[in-house]
């Protein structure tokens, strides 16, 4: 099946730090990227929204002064939390789509455990 | 708005043991849903979608989910629940952001737990 890597898995932060996060799709073409966010015992947030050579969408309410979004290629994306503070503290995902139709299967990274002191 | 509401933060089964976890959706277009797993501090992977081709919809690891319409369900089974199976289970329903673009919208999850 299709597969999404992130890098890193892990990371830990000072406060006042940024922090990039890189998500690759290993075997396939993605013509869109999602990220989310995800805090402990609770669903995923949807972020943003990222096509190859365009600008992010971000959903309402998400800083994208804060949360940089990079859609450099077909086959990877990454995450830049600027500044980055312990609110931010979270588990971010990523998500690959080949389509863009409804029933498209989005499929997901490991994730990234953000950690900020 | 299209959303998922997932009945139940928790279910714990014995191993062997009817699995259920329930889903209702609340939609004024026919719904696109999917169940997704996660396992602990991974990401997410895809059990079934429905996408309206049948109502009865197989997925992976035994488990498998009706469209039920007039209920506005999708409740997830499995006759057998694994250890395997405990982890996190998550309903979604693809909504429409524009033209013909389609984002997910996540419930709230159910923390499968399986007894030995």
């Amino acid at each position: 099946g299709a597969v999404v890597s992130q890098h890193p898995s892990r990371v830990i932060c000072k406060s006042g730090t940024s922090v990039k996060i890189e998500c690759r799709s290993l075997d396939f073409q993605a013509t869109t990227m999602f990220w989310y966010r995800q805090f402990p015992k609770q669903s995923l947030m949807l972020m943003a929204t990222s096509n190859e050579g365009s600008k992010a969408t971000y959903e309402q309410g998400v800083e994208k002064d804060k949360f940089l979004i990079n859609h450099a290629s077909l086959t990877l994306s990454t995450l830049t939390v600027t500044s980055a503070h312990p609110e931010d503290s979270s588990f971010y995902i990523c998500s690959a789509r080949t389509g863009v139709g409804p029933t498209d299967t989005q499929y997901f990274g490991p994730g990234t455990r953000l950690t900020v002191l | 708005a299209q959303s998922v509401t997932q009945l139940g933060s928790h279910v714990s089964v014995s191993e062997g043991a009817l699995v259920l976890l329930r889903c209702n959706y609340s939609s004024s277009v026919p719904p696109y849903l999917f169940w997704y797993v996660q396992y602990p501090n991974q990401g997410l992977q895809l059990l079934l979608k429905y996408t309206s081709a049948a109502t009865l919809v197989k997925g992976i690891n035994g488990f498998e989910a009706e469209f039920k319409k007039s209920e506005t369900s999708f409740h997830l089974t499995k006759p057998s629940a694994h250890m395997s199976d405990a982890a996190e289970y998550f309903c979604a329903v693809a909504r429409n952001s524009g033209g013909s673009n389609y984002k997910l919208t996540f419930g709230k999850g159910t923390l499968l737990t399986v007894n030995p």
